[in-house]
């Protein structure tokens, strides 16, 4: 069981929205950035979002994050066939001096 | 293009001992920490090590504390995992990763495609 807990899966209709949340504690999300990652099936994970909100070059505006006090969320807009996928939240946990991850919340468009 | 290929991986039995590498190339390599995660088969991601820049500082996930060596080659862009007496629950796919050269000390930007390592009897 993951110490950031993720919903197992979530799902939408095309060109809706879903939210995926990432729960922590004060040792890793309440005090550290959060970053969100998208695994396509088969495939290396790819980073989406960093430093909470952040997105890197080429990941389009319908990938937002955000995060008050030990929780983090993920939000997709649009939602497409091609997003789906499994989504995983990371973290710094200063108390453990460890990288964590979320269980993985897979994303299913209906 | 910066781009990160692992090997290594195999079939090997309970006790046993596998020795992962990740190649890295397009970017400089000794500027930046390199971390391993693994992924079991239909499981999630799971941190199990990093190393500084300069190869002076690690860290180990618990599960892997004592059995597993990371290491690297600057002269050569190469990360390396030794991996010694290996259980069932080691099972999984391995990742190398590097870790952005600022800030956070949890985003990873640049993933290896993974390399299956299995023990079995």
């Amino acid at each position: 069981q993951s110490v950031l807990t993720q919903p197992p899966s979530v799902s939408a209709a095309p060109g809706q929205r879903v939210t995926i949340s990432c729960s922590g504690s004060n040792s890793n999300i309440g005090n550290n950035y959060v970053s969100w990652y998208q695994q396509l099936p088969g495939t290396a994970p790819k980073l989406l979002i960093y430093d909470n909100n952040k997105r890197p070059s080429g990941i389009p505006d319908r990938f937002s994050g955000s995060k008050s006090g030990t929780s983090a969320t993920l939000g997709i807009t649009g939602l497409q066939t091609g997003d789906e996928a499994d989504y995983y939240c990371g973290t710094w946990d200063t108390s453990l001096s460890v990288v964590l991850f979320g269980g993985g919340t897979k994303v299913t468009v209906l | 293009e910066m781009q990160l290929v692992e090997s290594g991986g195999g079939l090997v039995q309970p006790g046993g001992s596998l020795r992962l590498s990740c190649a890295a190339s397009g970017f400089t390599f000794s500027n930046y920490w390199m971390h391993w995660v693994r992924q079991a088969p239909g499981k999630g991601l799971v941190w199990v090590s990093r190393i500084g820049g300069d190869g002076q500082s690690a860290n180990y996930a618990d599960s892997v504390k004592g059995r597993f060596t990371i290491s690297r080659d600057n002269a050569k862009n190469t990360l390396h995992l030794q991996m010694n007496s290996l259980r069932a629950e080691d099972t999984a796919v391995y990742y190398c990763t590097r870790k952005i050269s600022w800030g956070s000390l949890a985003v990873f930007d640049i993933w290896g495609q993974g390399t299956m390592v299995s023990v079995s009897s």
